[in-house]
């Protein structure tokens, strides 16, 4: 069955410093990948996505994702967090060809410290 | 940006009530997704509609659940009788179209059955 994991529930880190969130994906061909991003009281806002192409994909508010296929990794990286990117992220995934239907992880709650 | 907008934000039930939930989708969007999230769970999709009928459901949407898009510019989820399962998060999403179009996600309404 496709799944996604995201490892860390929460993770704290500093003002300034760089930050990476995992993400890994269960499915037998390459899938569609996005994260999106939740503040507190907001929808979940689409951070970027992979369908094909580069593997390294850029997106909103400094964010960029490698699609990573030999390990089934679709990590989310930023190179200096703002304490604005205190936020819940999740990843997701979605069948070739139907991107309405997303299977999501768990989500991680990234705290930023001043 | 254009938003997904749904009222109420926070909903209270007695368990064995009808509640409907609803949604104001972007305007000249054209598919329409309920996904709901159960706290500590995952975002899980319950249903897609398009061209007012449902193209796809999960096994969650049973027939205590049924959605609507009764005049063209709301879209609504109906609980016929809730259960106290049924609390959670649900999210109304939209998006102008499939096959890599993104998802716009409304900010979800808090249900609590009681």
């Amino acid at each position: 069955a496709q799944s996604v994991t995201q490892p860390d529930i929460h993770i704290t880190v500093s003002e300034g410093a760089s930050l990476e969130l995992r993400c890994n994906y269960s499915y037998g061909a390459t899938p569609y990948l996005f994260w999106y991003v939740q503040s507190p009281g907001q929808g979940l806002q689409l951070l970027l996505k992979y369908f094909s192409g580069d593997t390294l994909v850029q997106g909103i508010k400094g964010f960029e994702a490698e699609f990573k296929r030999s390990q089934s990794s679709f990590n989310l990286r930023k190179p200096s967090v703002h304490w604005s990117d205190a936020a819940e992220y999740f990843c997701a995934v979605a069948p070739s060809g139907n991107t309405g239907k997303l299977i999501f992880g768990q989500g991680t709650t990234l705290q930023v410290k001043p | 940006e254009p938003e997904v907008t749904q009222t109420p934000s926070h909903q209270v039930t007695q368990m064995g009530q009808e509640v409907i939930l609803r949604c104001v989708p972007i305007s000249n969007h054209l598919y329409f997704y309920w996904y709901r999230q159960i706290l500590g769970q995952k975002v899980e999709f319950l249903v897609s509609f398009y061209n007012n009928e449902i193209s796809e459901k999960s096994e969650i949407f049973d027939d205590q659940f049924s959605v609507e898009r009764p005049d063209g510019s709301n879209f609504t989820l109906k609980i016929r009788s809730t259960k106290l399962e049924d609390s959670a998060m649900y999210f109304c999403a939209s998006s102008p179209g499939q096959g890599g179009v993104r998802l716009f996600f409304g900010s979800g309404t808090q249900l609590s059955v009681l």
